[in-house]
């Protein structure tokens, strides 16, 4: 256990639905983050929260909107996603300081699949 | 855009031989760290290295991070069917809360 929980862990839409992700975390991290993994692809990342503030939008389409609550939450509001959406979805936290950031802990991912 | 390349993308080895994944950064890198994802789990953290020339060791694996701290490697020592998995780096800049990761390299040892 890694003391990062995503729900659910397999979710299967078609085009037209709309659905979250959920992301908890445990660890009393001041960040947290949305990550993509396709296939063949390097992990890309999506949306970075710190103390609940969106820092970075890597030109995510609209279609992709984050929400953080509170710093120990985060959700991955999903609409009219498109199949090539398909992956897996992996949420993180990590500490955030003065220095940089340290660890980032990874949470089991969702795999979607968008038919 | 900053970008992150890992090579070689795919290894398969026998058991008990060595191996090295190299990355290779578009720009200088503060820090960078190395993940390791097992066949359908998630990256889990390995190490971070943050000075110029640093070495590190865990058991059979070694981590370098380049005079430049623009490149790092990670070389497992008479590997084992246990190293099965994706090697993924992570670099970031200074003055940023993100991290750019590697393309990762695909281990398969073969027993």
């Amino acid at each position: 256990e890694t003391g990062v929980t995503q729900t659910p862990r397999h979710l299967v839409m078609g085009m037209t639905n709309k659905k979250s992700l959920k992301c908890e975390q445990h660890l009393g991290h001041n960040a947290m983050y949305w990550y993509k993994q396709s296939a063949k692809k390097p992990l890309e990342l999506m949306f970075v929260y710190n103390f609940k503030e969106q820092t970075e939008n890597n030109s995510v389409p609209s279609r992709f909107s984050p929400e953080c609550p509170n710093s120990s939450h985060l959700f991955l509001h999903l609409h009219t996603l498109q199949p090539e959406d398909s992956a897996l979805y992996l949420c993180a936290s990590s500490q955030v300081g003065l220095a940089g950031t340290d660890t980032q802990y990874f949470g089991p991912g969702t795999r979607l699949t968008v038919l | 855009g900053q970008q992150v390349m890992q090579i070689p993308q795919y290894q398969h080895v026998q058991e008990g031989e060595d191996f090295t994944t190299y990355c290779n950064s578009s720009t200088t890198l503060s820090n960078i760290q190395w993940y390791k994802q097992r066949p359908g789990g998630h990256p889990v953290f390995l190490i971070q290295l943050v000075k110029s020339g640093e070495v590190k060791k865990q058991k059979r694996l070694t981590f370098q991070f380049g005079e430049a701290k623009k490149n790092s490697s990670l070389h497992i020592t008479a590997t084992q069917t246990t190293d099965v998995g994706t090697y993924f780096c992570a670099g970031t800049t200074s003055g940023t809360y993100k991290y750019i990761f590697g393309t990762g390299t695909r281990l398969k040892v073969l027993a």
